[in-house]
């Protein structure tokens, strides 16, 4: 059972270049989310998803893009990196129904530097 | 504005020792409160709660909210070395399924 996996792990950009970090879950979450971690921010959460075709932005969404045309997968463009865009990206999912849709679970993270 | 504070935000023990961590908050729509831990890696989850005074426990892990107060706390009896980790508190939302973290407690037990 994969869980919930980030690809890629590692990544080192310009700035100016477009992004793309994917995010595949095999549970069959309805919520997925995309968090950001820097050092004295802690998470920050980019976008959500609660369905298939359903985005809401987070605390911090500008300069990212997100679509979820399948359950499963649940990509974050970068349209254009900035420098500020550095830092470790988290992919979570969870449940639907009762205490299961709170609880979150996190994908590896995939480190970006833009250079 | 809403917003998770954890205190302290680092902390050195012993092993054997007993620690208390803190998490208060003061948000709108409050639906629950979840810790988790993180090591190396990506945060892994250890607790929700969502009632006032009762107690989740397991292990030598234990927490407990107060809604009234707003605060959460997280226990760890008897450290040990792999306890070590930044442990983060987290609010999710009930309008939305939004979620606020805290900066977190790093957390070191030496031998």
């Amino acid at each position: 059972d994969a869980g919930i996996t980030q690809s890629p792990r590692y990544k080192i950009t310009e700035t100016g270049r477009q992004v793309t970090l994917m995010c595949h879950q095999t549970w069959s979450h309805s919520y997925m989310f995309w968090y950001r971690q820097d050092l004295g921010h802690g998470l920050r959460l980019i976008y959500y998803s609660a369905a298939a075709d359903i985005t809401d932005k987070g605390e911090v969404p500008d300069g990212y893009v997100v679509s979820r045309s399948k359950t499963e997968n649940f990509p974050l463009t970068l349209e254009s990196a900035t420098r500020s865009q550095t830092s470790v990206y988290f992919c979570a999912s969870s449940g639907t129904g009762g205490p299961s849709t709170d609880t979150q679970y996190f994908g590896p993270g995939t480190r970006l530097t833009v250079l | 504005e809403d917003k998770v504070v954890q205190s302290p935000l680092s902390l050195v023990v012993h092993e054997g020792d007993t620690v208390t961590l803190n998490c208060s908050y003061e948000v709108t729509n409050f639906r629950s409160l979840l810790w988790y831990k993180q090591e190396k890696k990506a945060p892994t989850f250890l607790f929700m709660l969502t009632s006032s005074g009762i107690e989740k426990k397991s292990g030598r892990l234990s927490s407990i909210l107060d809604k009234k107060e707003l605060f959460s706390i997280l226990n760890i009896t008897a450290t040990q070395t792999g306890d070590s980790a930044v442990y983060l508190c987290a609010v999710r939302f009930y309008n939305n399924n939004d979620m606020r973290f805290g900066a977190g407690t790093r957390l070191t037990v030496k031998p």
